[in-house]
């Protein structure tokens, strides 16, 4: 596609529920990145994929938190067990290539819990 | 830790003003400086990427410029569409690819 899509683009949930967050990439892209972007702040970093693989998992807050990129194009975040604190913007990233400068950012998926 | 400050947290200028957004960062190793602009409601867009003391890149009436220690923005004679948030990010030898965002300056243009 043109950019990156992201959807939901608003998710209200009760605590304790699962949810689901998708992001697909731009066309071709290579790596894919998943941000959480609190109200006022800068994006803080979640995960990376190089491809499929997820290269990187450290800004994970714990393990009810889980992504998946299993074809090299899509992605999904699961948040398991949603507690109020999860409420941020999650963003997704995707660059055409690992390493480099330019990140194209999704308009992002609200979420708020209850 | 990787920190990355940026002052000040809010600007408001004459359209015409020119001034300066700072990006001061402590790290362990920078593999790159970004800059990034977000308006409302939408993800950051890409400006700028700076790797070494000395360097300055142009854009419109955007300039930014990088020392060991700190990075500026420089926006000369802005217009209302300057308006948005600027974020500055590093990216660092230890840290793989993830970018260490600042918390932004939200810069406000008046007519």
């Amino acid at each position: 596609g043109a950019g990156v899509s992201q959807s939901p683009r608003y998710k209200v949930t009760k605590r304790g529920q699962d949810v689901a967050l998708r992001c697909d990439p731009i066309s071709g892209h290579v790596s894919l990145y998943w941000y959480r972007q609190a109200l006022g702040q800068g994006p803080e970093f979640l995960t990376y994929f190089n491809y499929e693989a997820q290269q990187d998992k450290s800004g994970l807050p714990n393990d009810r938190f889980s992504a998946e990129r299993p074809e090299g194009s899509i992605s999904t975040l699961t948040i398991q067990r949603t507690e109020q604190r999860d409420s941020a913007m999650y963003r997704c990233a995707s660059s055409s290539s690992s390493g480099a400068n330019v990140l194209t950012f999704g308009a992002g998926s609200r979420l708020t819990v209850l | 830790e990787d920190q990355v400050t940026q002052s000040p947290e809010a600007l408001r200028l004459q359209e015409g003003e020119s001034s300066s957004l700072n990006c001061s960062y402590t790290v362990s190793g920078l593999r790159g400086l970004f800059w990034y602009r977000q308006d409302p409601g939408k993800g950051p867009e890409f400006l700028f990427t700076l790797y070494s003391a000395g360097e300055e890149k142009e854009k419109e009436r955007l300039k930014a410029t990088l020392t060991k220690k700190e990075s500026f923005l420089h926006i000369t004679a802005p217009k209302p569409e300057d308006s948005a948030t600027y974020l500055c990010a590093v990216r660092t030898n230890f840290g793989n690819e993830k970018l260490t965002f600042g918390t932004g300056t939200r810069l406000t243009i008046i007519p």
